[in-house]
């Protein structure tokens, strides 16, 4: 079955500091990946995504993933913080037999000025 | 603006009466979905729809129904709602299923609480 783990709960960061959301994938196959953002009293939104191609994938609001075959991992990433970022941060993977997404657990990311 | 409208945003009831959380999207999307999301377990699926008159169970169906008449609405229906269904419910649309690739919008949720 596939799944995803997000192993920290939370996760502090200085301002301007490069940040790092960690998450773990177990699929069969070829994996689709995903990031979603949620701030607060808000529903998620689509940050970024990998199919397939460049295993160093671009998103939106400066954010950043890397896809890492050999340790399964798709972390997060952003060179420098902003406090603005501070929010809950799922990642998801594709199942294969339905289409859908299967969410990990969540991260809360805070920075702190 | 293209975007998923749930309605109410916060509600409060009491256990066995029965209450319908709507759902709207304008952007002709096929595929409709709700979701609850609880503290350390993060998002699950209640319910899905791939086309009107189309639905299927997610992980977590028990205690809710849910109708897909019309493309733009899929109602979230809790006929005899209980105290453990007190949670955050958000509904999502898609083009298709969001795991291909398909970017995925989100209402701004429904927060209930059954006492």
């Amino acid at each position: 079955a596939q799944s995803v783990a997000q192993p920290e709960d939370q996760v502090n960061v200085a301002e301007g500091n490069p940040l790092t959301v960690k998450c773990t994938y177990s699929v069969s196959g070829n994996p689709y990946l995903f990031w979603y953002v949620q701030y607060p009293n808000r529903g998620l939104q689509f940050l970024l995504k990998y199919i397939t191609g460049d295993n160093l994938v671009k998103g939106s609001y400066g954010f950043e993933a890397e896809f890492n075959k050999s340790q399964t991992s798709f972390h997060l990433k952003k060179p420098s913080a902003l406090v603005s970022d501070s929010a809950l941060y799922f990642c998801a993977v594709r199942d294969i037999n339905t289409d859908k997404l299967i969410f990990g657990t969540g991260t809360r990311l805070q920075v702190f000025p | 603006e293209a975007q998923v409208t749930q309605n109410p945003r916060y509600l409060i009831t009491v256990t066995g009466k029965k209450l319908t959380v709507t759902c709207s999207q304008n952007m002709n999307h096929e595929y409709m979905s709700w979701y609850r999301q609880d503290p350390g377990l993060g998002l699950r699926q209640i319910y899905y729809s791939m086309n009107v008159e189309v639905t299927d169970k997610g992980d977590v169906p028990e205690g809710y129904k849910v109708s897909r008449k019309e493309k733009r609405n899929f109602p979230l229906i809790l006929e005899s709602p209980s105290p453990n269904q007190t949670s955050l419910y958000f509904c999502a649309s898609s083009l298709r299923p969001p795991g291909m690739g398909y970017g995925y919008t989100f209402g701004s949720g429904t927060r209930l609480t059954v006492v």
